[in-house]
């Protein structure tokens, strides 16, 4: 299996900072690498797909880069319903796996 | 637009099986590659636990394939997870998703509600 692993499991920020969020896969993935948010009580919702492509109706504030294992999700000004955590997932092979999640709370 | 409704039993026995439901309306469920089934015991993370192609052909976690059977019936446009000889590990929150794009370059979207169903005596 390709383990995804996130950094940090955990942040606390404010409205309007700049956020960076990481993933690194066991192996290469090439740009397979999916991102997503999900909010208390609610399904996950994708947010980038094939490391960097924005899914439609999401705000232009998140952006995702990266390739092979090393991968980062940002947030460019922190809104407050950004506040979740958030996933990601690797589509290069089954066991399709996600890390662990990085949870963003209010300072 | 696709929507999909998870549906069955919320407390299992031990020992006992899972059995769930995925409704899917707003499109056929041909529309769609795979049809997958995502787990998340409560306060923890995303666990994959299989897919299905919408042929027929279906793919599983390793560590629950000895448990888990997915099937698709496309008369009634939904799809199922039995999972057996369930234990408390077992308890978690079980969303119905649908993949977007094509294998590699596919994303899990849409995805059910979510329902809880517990392992409890």
């Amino acid at each position: 299996d390709i383990q995804m692993t996130q950094s940090p499991s955990s942040l606390s920020a404010s409205v309007g900072d700049r956020l960076t969020i990481t993933c690194r896969a066991s192996q290469s993935i090439s740009t397979y690498l999916n991102w997503y948010q999900q909010r208390p009580g609610k399904a996950p919702k994708v947010l980038i797909y094939d490391a960097s492509r924005l899914q439609s109706g999401v705000p232009s504030r998140f952006s995702g880069s990266g390739s092979a294992t090393d991968f980062t999700l940002t947030i460019s000004s922190l809104q407050p319903e950004d506040f979740a955590t958030y996933y990601c997932q690797q589509s290069y092979t089954t066991p399709r796996t996600f890390g662990g999640g990085t949870k963003v709370e209010i300072k | 637009q696709v929507q999909l409704q998870e549906s069955g039993p919320g407390l299992v026995k031990p020992s006992g099986t899972l059995s769930l439901t995925c409704a899917v309306s707003g499109g056929s469920i041909t529309s769609t590659n795979w049809w997958t089934w995502v787990r998340q015991p409560p306060g923890k993370g995303l666990e994959w636990i299989g897919e299905i192609y919408h042929s027929g052909g279906t793919d599983y976690s390793p560590s629950l394939k000895s448990r888990v059977t997915i099937s698709l019936d496309k008369s009634k446009n939904q799809f199922s997870l039995k999972l057996s000889s369930v234990t408390a590990a077992d308890t978690a929150v079980y969303f119905c998703v649908g993949d977007s794009g094509h294998p590699p370059e596919s994303w899990f979207d849409p995805w059910g509600q979510g329902i809880l169903v517990t392992v409890s005596s």
